[in-house]
């Protein structure tokens, strides 16, 4: 009940596409559901991040779509770019210090 | 920007040494975590620390794992006797008390490898 599922695996898009990339989770108790960023060999930095009292939040190019009823959240990326080319992880948590669980991953290549 | 910082960045051992794992949290924090990352896996969580406590740990988190605040800066993660199966990216992370974001901040990892 504690997993959050993240689909797909890997996915690629060319320059100005917009890829989106799914996350479901069971535990209703989750109350925060943010994504993170993570370039090979670095610490995961938060991208963006939702509660579950909106259904949408916008910040620049990333935009997180959120359905309570299905319990599900998405990321999408508009006018992707080649920079943005990286593993994406969805997470949620319940609680303000809580551990964040992670989703599995997305492996982002935009193509020019 | 205030970050959190990690050392070393690589550590190899071999089996059956004991590593300590070090990170400075961002200054006015007041909680920490330690996350893992086996090659091509998710990230996953082992411990948080709050008002120098476990506040809670994972099942990874056995009694080969200990975590310590030494000083008013540091906070360090302590595998007793390696395994190869410890082997892994090793993320610390803190956290503002509270804030609209409760956000956490990673810091660059340390990779571990376990020979």
């Amino acid at each position: 009940q504690q997993q959050v599922k993240q689909s797909p695996q890997s996915l690629i898009v060319q320059k100005g596409g917009i890829p989106i990339i799914n996350c479901a989770y069971e535990n209703t108790a989750f109350d925060y559901f943010p994504w993170y960023q993570q370039f090979p060999g670095k610490g995961p930095a938060l991208l963006i991040a939702i509660r579950p009292d909106v259904s949408e939040k916008k910040e620049g190019r990333f935009t997180i779509s959120f359905n309570k009823s299905a319990k599900q959240f998405s990321l999408h990326i508009m006018d992707s770019q080649p920079g943005d080319s990286a593993t994406y992880f969805c997470a949620a948590r319940t609680g303000t210090a809580s551990k964040l669980t992670f989703g599995t991953g997305t492996r982002l290549q935009v193509t020019l | 920007e205030p970050e959190v910082t990690q050392t070393p960045s690589h550590q190899v051992t071999q089996m059956g040494q004991e590593v300590i794992l070090r990170c400075v949290p961002i200054s006015n924090h007041l909680y920490f975590y330690w996350y893992r990352q086996i090659l091509g896996q998710k990230v996953e969580f082992l411990v948080s620390f709050y008002n120098n406590e476990i506040s809670e740990k994972s099942e990874i988190f056995d009694d080969q794992f200990s975590v310590e605040r030494p000083d008013g800066s540091n906070f360090t993660l302590k595998i007793r006797s390696t395994k190869l199966e410890d082997s892994a990216m090793y993320f610390c992370a803190s956290q503002l008390p509270s804030g609209a974001r409760y956000e956490q901040y990673f810091g660059p990892g340390t990779r571990l490898t376990v020979t």
